[in-house]
């Protein structure tokens, strides 16, 4: 079946920028999200970017889609310490209708 | 204000006693799911609904129920939990597939249950 696969953890100082890796198995994969988790809530869509895509901007976060390599990242420009989180890769199979299948979440700590 | 809610937002239960997590949302979704999130899992979906009295099963059906008898409420039945369904839980809806394009789904806040 699918498979999507986070690092666990990333630290980065105050103001530097956060790049969280996820990779994938799905070659049908159609859509690609990131989703924020912040303490004690439920998943926030922060972007999300089509399968024929490679590139994507939003403010301070840019994600980036190598599909040759099934691997998905999402750069946070200029890190907050409101940035801190658990940030979940996540992805729909083609045909799947809303069925989004989700790696393991990457806790990101950010120090002042 | 558009929302998913959720009740209760923590629960300890002991093995065997039937418990309900209800979950309700007030966008008109015709998607609604339910999903487990455990320590380095993600979340997996347990089961989904695309329509009133339209369910199926997700990744991690076992041990679960859902029924969808109104559009705005999708409650998650477990009739005799098991320390193993510990686990913190979310409800989950959207658009239907194929209208909104971006799939996005809007999440509840979560319930915690302890089952002992």
């Amino acid at each position: 079946g699918e498979d999507v696969e986070q690092s666990l953890f990333l630290s980065v100082r105050e103001g530097d920028s956060s790049v969280i890796n996820c990779t994938y198995t799905d070659s049908s994969s159609t859509y690609l999200y990131w989703y924020k988790q912040e303490p004690g809530a439920g998943l926030q869509l922060l972007t999300y970017i089509f399968s024929n895509m490679d590139m994507k901007q939003d403010q301070r976060l840019t994600v980036l889609l190598n599909k040759k390599d099934k691997h998905l990242s999402l750069r946070i420009a200029d890190t907050q310490t409101g940035d801190s989180a658990i940030y979940f890769c996540a992805e729909t199979p083609n045909n799947a209708g809303n069925m989004l299948t989700f790696g393991g979440g990457t806790r990101l700590m950010v120090k002042p | 204000e558009a929302q998913v809610t959720q009740n209760p937002r923590y629960l300890i239960t002991v093995t065997g006693k039937k418990l309900t997590v209800t979950c309700s949302q007030n966008m008109n979704h015709e998607y609604m799911s339910w999903y487990r999130q455990d320590p380095g899992l993600g979340l997996r979906q347990i089961y989904y609904s695309m329509n009133v009295e339209v369910t199926d099963k997700g990744d991690v059906p076992e041990g679960y129920k859902v029924s969808r008898k109104e559009k705005r409420n999708f409650p998650l039945i477990l009739e005799s939990p098991s320390p193993n369904q510990t686990s913190l839980y979310f409800c989950a809806s959207s658009l239907h597939p194929g209208l909104a394009g971006t799939y996005e789904q809007y999440f509840g806040p979560g319930t915690r249950l302890t089952v002992t």
